[in-house]
């Protein structure tokens, strides 16, 4: 089982649509998360970070479970820009004095016009 | 403000060889990780540098070594290429190993 699973997609929505994307992690020690957007043969960017209250910024919202293991991103009111590769990504350290990123293979998302 | 920069830009190698990446930090960032993308997957974890020392590694082989300078940079060495290391290496930096990483825009790696 991967630690970090996500519905690979692909996502096809029309412009103005809502989507979401779901995330499950296995290692319940981790310790922060975020989603990242890499565009085709881009490196990955970070979108934002996700708390167990739920962020907002602008359209997007973030939502944490951690009892669930649960991450989940929505997208509101989709442009054409936001057509990309949305990553899930897991934040854990062994021994307090590292940290490592651990992702998701990605779910593609593309917004029709 | 120069983010984060990695060199070469694309690197064809043959089996067996040995190469060497680049990388150089964010102004301001101490800490660098490496990762390494295959086609159509995320990036997976090789190690995190921080100090001068390796501080924390994910599941590669030996053949996988690194290095980090005085000044922050780092390199990424690969000993005995394989065809299956044929990927985008990715270099990642932050202000101290707790901080949010960000992304060079890596180095392809070609295999043949």
């Amino acid at each position: 089982r991967k630690e970090v699973e996500q519905d690979p997609g692909p996502f096809n929505v029309p412009e103005g649509a809502t989507v979401a994307f779901n995330c499950t992690y296995s290692n319940s020690a981790s310790q922060s998360f975020f989603w990242y957007r890499q565009d085709c043969r881009k490196e990955p960017k970070l979108l934002m970070s996700v708390y167990s209250s739920g962020n907002e910024d602008g359209r997007f919202t973030a939502q944490l479970n951690r009892a669930s293991q649960y991450i989940s991103l929505l997208i509101r009111d989709s442009k054409l820009s936001d057509s990309a590769t949305y990553l899930c990504v897991v934040s854990s350290s062994r021994d307090g004095s590292a940290r490592q990123l651990t992702f998701g293979s990605g779910t593609q998302l593309t917004v029709l016009p | 403000d120069a983010g984060v920069t990695q060199s070469p830009t694309h690197l064809i190698k043959t089996r067996g060889q040995q190469v060497t990446l680049r990388c150089s930090p964010k102004s301001g960032h101490d800490t660098v990780s490496w990762y390494q993308q295959a086609l159509g997957q995320g990036p997976q974890f090789i190690f995190q540098y921080y100090e001068e020392e390796e501080r924390q590694r994910g599941n590669f082989p030996d053949r996988f070594s690194g290095h980090q300078f005085p000044n922050y940079s780092s390199e990424l060495n690969v000993n005995a290429l394989l065809l299956g290391d044929s990927a985008l290496y990715l270099c990642a930096s932050s202000q101290g190993w707790d901080q949010p990483q960000h992304f060079g825009d890596g180095t392809r790696l070609s295999i043949l």
